[in-house]
């Protein structure tokens, strides 16, 4: 157990909504990290936030937006979903900005575009 | 249209051998690189990292070696355990260590033989 925490841990859902997946970062962790793990795509980084500011920005679609909040949670919205926009995604969690502290990824929640 | 999968490269490996599972990395830039392991069903986790100004890392059982000169990260697991089996991937993070332009590997799919 990472001690990051994701939820729902599965999402199902059609075309055109809007979904809000939640993470809670590990005691202590000021950083959190928000990213796509697709069948076609691999792994991929979509934005950061340390300490409720956005510190970097990966390949997150214009649809989709995070913020991170005064007690350190983390939400992404996913909106106008697509059928593509199936995927698990995942949070980490670190103590500090850069990358070169240890990531601690949460458990992922599995969202499926109908 | 059917979605096509990446393909994962495969490596099997007997109980008690030596593993080494490789990954070519894509910008010369790139400062920073780091070794996951996914277990199935389950986030990333942190193995090893290596910065550009090392050849060579070593941890418990894992050793990273980078070869800069042809862009090329290797990750050498010994006593390749069955607990070891998973999908192992790299990461490689450009200056200035903005974690903005990471990239990851596809990941190789080690599976261990009792």
């Amino acid at each position: 157990d990472s001690g990051v925490t994701q939820t729902p841990k599965h999402l199902i859902t059609a075309t055109g909504q809007r979904v809000t997946l939640r993470c809670s970062p590990r005691s202590g962790d000021l950083s959190v990290y928000w990213y796509q793990q697709s069948l076609d795509q691999g792994l991929q980084f979509l934005i950061q936030y340390y300490n409720g500011e956005e510190r970097a920005k990966g390949n997150i679609l214009e649809r989709f937006s995070a913020q991170q909040f005064p007690d350190l949670h983390s939400e992404l919205n996913l909106s106008s979903l697509e059928l593509g926009d199936s995927a698990l995604y995942f949070c980490a969690s670190s103590v500090a900005s850069t990358a070169q502290n240890e990531q601690f990824f949460g458990p992922g929640t599995r969202l499926t575009v109908l | 249209g059917e979605s096509v999968g990446l393909h994962l490269p495969t490596l099997s490996v007997q109980e008690g051998d030596n593993s080494i599972i490789n990954c070519a990395y894509s910008n010369s830039a790139s400062d920073y690189f780091i070794w996951y392991k996914q277990e199935s069903g389950k986030g990333p986790q942190f193995i090893i990292d290596i910065r550009s100004n090392m050849d060579k890392r070593q941890g418990q059982r894992v050793t990273v070696l980078l070869n800069k000169t042809v862009k090329h990260l290797s990750l050498q697991i010994a006593a390749t355990q069955p607990g070891d089996s998973a999908v192992y991937f790299c990461a490689e993070i450009q200056p200035p260590t903005s974690y903005d332009k990471v990239i990851f590997g596809p990941g190789t799919s080690l599976s261990v033989i009792p």
